[in-house]
C-alpha cells in the first residue's frame, strides 16, 4: 500500500527558532498534501492544503507567515514552524492524496522549550 | 513490522447496527483512535481507547482488548450520514501513529 513518511519523528527546539518538518510520499506521486495538528487525544485540525507547484491554502485561523508550507515536488511537502513558541508544541501529521484516497504519515512531535 | 488491519469496505442498512473491527501489531501501545472521514473532508475524532473495555458515546461505541490487539467501533441506529470511511490508528511506544487503511462504510436505505 501507499506509504507516507515524516521526518523528523521527534524534535525539541528553543523558543524563537524555526523547525522544518518533511512529509514524503514514498511510492506514489501526491498532487495534494495536507497538514494537520493533533490536539492531545482529540481531533485532527486541518491546517492547510498544499498542491504541488502552487501556494498552500490555509484554514481560517492558521497563520500562513508562521506555518510556511512548500510543496516543491510530487513526493515532498515541508512545513516550517517559524519563530516557534511553547504553544506551538504539538503533534503534526501530514497526509498525501492519490486519486481519491488519503494516506496519513506517522506524525512529528514538536516540543518547544 | 507494525501493522493495522481493518476491512476495506462494509455495507449496512439504515437503522441497523454495524461493527467495524481493527486488529493491530505494533511496537508498544499508547492508545487507539477511531476517526470518521467523509470524502473531501478532514477526519473527525470519534474515540480514544487506552484501557481495555467499552466506551460509549451516543450512537457510537469503541471497544479495546490490548491482550488481543483488537478494537472495534460499533455504530447503532445507522443514518445515511454515517456513510464515510472509518480510520483506526494506534499510537506506538515512540508516540508515532500507525494508520489502518480505513473501512469504507456504505449505508443503504
Amino acid at each position: 500500500g501507499a506509504v507516507v513518511s515524516q521526518h523528523p519523528s521527534w524534535v525539541i527546539c528553543k523558543s524563537g527558532t524555526s523547525v522544518k518538518i518533511e512529509c514524503r510520499s514514498l511510492d506514489f506521486q501526491a498532487t495534494t498534501m495536507f497538514w494537520y495538528r493533533q490536539f492531545p487525544k482529540q481531533s485532527l485540525m486541518l491546517m492547510a492544503t498544499s498542491n504541488e507547484g502552487s501556494k498552500a491554502t490555509y484554514e481560517q485561523g492558521v497563520e500562513k507567515d508562521k506555518f510556511l508550507i512548500n510543496h516543491a515536488s510530487l513526493t515532498l511537502s515541508t512545513l516550517t514552524v517559524t519563530s516557534a513558541h511553547p504553544e506551538d508544541s504539538s503533534f503534526y501529521i501530514c497526509s498525501a492524496s492519490e486519486d481519491d484516497e488519503q494516506y496519513f504519515g506517522p506524525g512529528t512531535r514538536l516540543t518547544v522549550t | 513490522g507494525q501493522n493495522i488491519d481493518q476491512p476495506t469496505e462494509m455495507t449496512a442498512t439504515e437503522g441497523a447496527i454495524v461493527q467495524i473491527n481493527c486488529t493491530y501489531q505494533t511496537s508498544g501501545f499508547n492508545g487507539l483512535f477511531w476517526y470518521q472521514q467523509h470524502a473531501g473532508e478532514a477526519p473527525t475524532f470519534l474515540s480514544y481507547n487506552v484501557l481495555d473495555g467499552l466506551e460509549e458515546k451516543g450512537r457510537f461505541s469503541s471497544f479495546l482488548s490490548r491482550s488481543k490487539g483488537y478494537s472495534y467501533l460499533l455504530l447503532k441506529e445507522l443514518q445515511m450520514k454515517d456513510s464515510a470511511s472509518y480510520l483506526c490508528a494506534v499510537m506506538d511506544s515512540n508516540y508515532q501513529l500507525i494508520w489502518g487503511a480505513g473501512t469504507k462504510l456504505i449505508i443503504k436505505p
